[in-house]
């Protein structure tokens, strides 16, 4: 159990294009999503909290115009890289703990999407 | 704000060997969660143990054991008999009592040699 799928896997875009990233819980209901990304042969930095049915809280100096989040149900969450440039070619990983309100909940990862734009 | 660190950016340990990686942190909290996640080059994040840090006993899963010293504010992680599957990026994270959100160390690249 606790099986979080993304797609798509990997996306070539030209620049100034928007791309949309779907995250998905599988078998449980997830409340609170979570967005990282992750350069090469570095850490995750935390992106963005998303709550199902409310906005989405953004990291410091994360541009929540850039980055829209949207988490319409408990088992989808969805991310769109706006106009999106070269410097926003990366790795983007998601993850969804399975209840809110608890604390030390585990998060479960989706595979990542890896994102190139020309 | 709390911080995580590892500091051993990589190592390495020859199959069948046992093998410590060492994290940090720094809280002002008390009651509070610890992670050890695997990121293997399929780059799939993977839990690999998960400590309570209200609970003394120090976590184990199979050939994966953490010591963990609250005091110390110490969490390191035991790799038992050491497979070639071992081989990924190691993180460590820590979850606050408020909330779910995880903040991570830099990582341990971990090469386990045939």
């Amino acid at each position: 159990g606790a099986v979080v799928s993304q797609h798509p896997s990997w996306v070539i875009c030209k620049s100034g294009t928007s791309v949309k990233i779907e995250c998905r819980s599988l078998d449980f209901q997830a409340t609170t999503m979570f967005w990282y990304r992750q350069f090469p042969k570095q850490s995750l930095m935390l992106m963005a909290t998303s709550n199902e049915g409310s906005k989405a809280t953004y990291e410091q100096g994360v541009e929540k115009d850039k980055f829209l989040i949207n988490h319409a149900s408990l088992t989808l969450s969805t991310l769109t890289v706006t106009s999106a440039h070269p410097e926003d070619s990366s790795f983007y990983i998601c993850s969804a703990s399975r209840t809110s309100g608890g604390t030390g909940e585990t998060q479960y990862f989706g595979p990542g999407t890896r994102l190139l734009v020309l | 704000a709390q911080t995580v660190t590892q500091s051993q950016p990589e190592m390495s340990v020859q199959e069948a060997e046992t093998v410590t990686l060492s994290c940090t942190y720094d809280t002002s909290e008390s009651n509070y969660y610890l992670f050890w996640y695997k990121q293997p080059p399929s780059r799939q994040m993977i839990l690999v143990i998960r400590q309570e840090a209200y609970k003394q006993q120090n976590a184990t899963e199979n050939r994966f054991s953490v010591n963990f010293q609250k005091a110390a504010k110490s969490f390191s992680l035991k790799i038992s008999d050491s497979q070639l599957g071992d081989t990924a990026m190691y993180f460590c994270a820590f979850s606050d009592n408020a909330g779910n959100m995880l903040t991570f160390g830099g990582g341990t690249r971990l090469m386990v040699k045939p």
